[in-house]
């Protein structure tokens, strides 16, 4: 049983470049969620997918935007790339429920030069 | 404001002896609360979680976690530790207002020395 697989596992872009990040969830499950986690911090949330459809959002620009295809997997894009962009993007899966933990790839890494 | 805070950057334990990560929290209501573990270049990976019942709770590879109402905290234990525990472990709070959102804390980095 496959878990989350994220790609690339690493990118290097230069500032004011485009990049599109990319996941599949976990099998069976429906929901996508997307985190930035900068060097020596733990992640913060940049939005969740579910249903195709961003259902909530964190404290990040319009520069990231994302979508979830109808198998369920999900891309990440980021527009106008600043240094401090670089970080390892992580993205998570679950299924529906309040109780359900997020199940983590193992990230990409991008830096921004 | 949510907010999760580990209070050690670090925690240094020798192998064979109990550990403890610290993990409080400032959310509103009874939040779901979950311990997660991150080895070198990896993502994070699920140890275990407190939805209700029990105050121990117990995980993945040994791992258990004591929630404790009164002081918003959620301290990970361990009655003795590998080297192989070694690795950088993150406490995070789901609150039920909200529950499409995680709050993580910052980390706190275990080093169990042989």
């Amino acid at each position: 049983d496959a878990g989350v697989t994220q790609s690339p596992t690493h990118l290097i872009k230069t500032r004011g470049q485009q990049v599109t990040l990319r996941c599949s969830p976990k099998s069976g499950h429906d929901t996508v969620s997307w985190y930035q986690q900068a060097l020596g911090q733990g992640p913060q949330f940049i939005f969740q997918y579910y249903e195709e459809e961003e259902r909530q959002r964190g404290n990040f620009p319009d520069r990231f935007s994302g979508h979830q295809f109808p198998n369920y997997s999900s891309e990440l894009n980021v527009n106008a790339l600043l240094l401090g962009d670089s970080a390892l993007y992580l993205c998570a899966s679950s299924r529906g429920g309040y109780n359900s933990p997020l199940h983590f790839g193992n990230g990409t890494r991008l830096t921004v030069t | 404001a949510q907010s999760v805070a580990q209070p050690e950057d670090q925690v240094n334990v020798a192998e064979g002896n109990p550990l403890t990560v610290k993990c409080t929290y400032s959310v509103s209501g009874n939040p779901y609360l979950f311990w997660y573990v991150q080895y070198p270049n990896r993502g994070l990976q699920f140890l275990l979680k407190y939805i209700t019942g029990d105050n121990l709770v117990k995980g993945s590879y040994g791992f258990e976690a004591e929630f404790n109402k009164s002081q918003t905290s959620f301290h990970l234990k361990k009655p003795s530790a590998l080297v192989s525990d070694s690795a950088l472990y993150f406490c995070a709070v789901r609150p039920l207002y909200n529950f499409n959102k995680f709050y993580f804390g910052s980390g706190t980095k275990l080093n169990v020395k042989p």
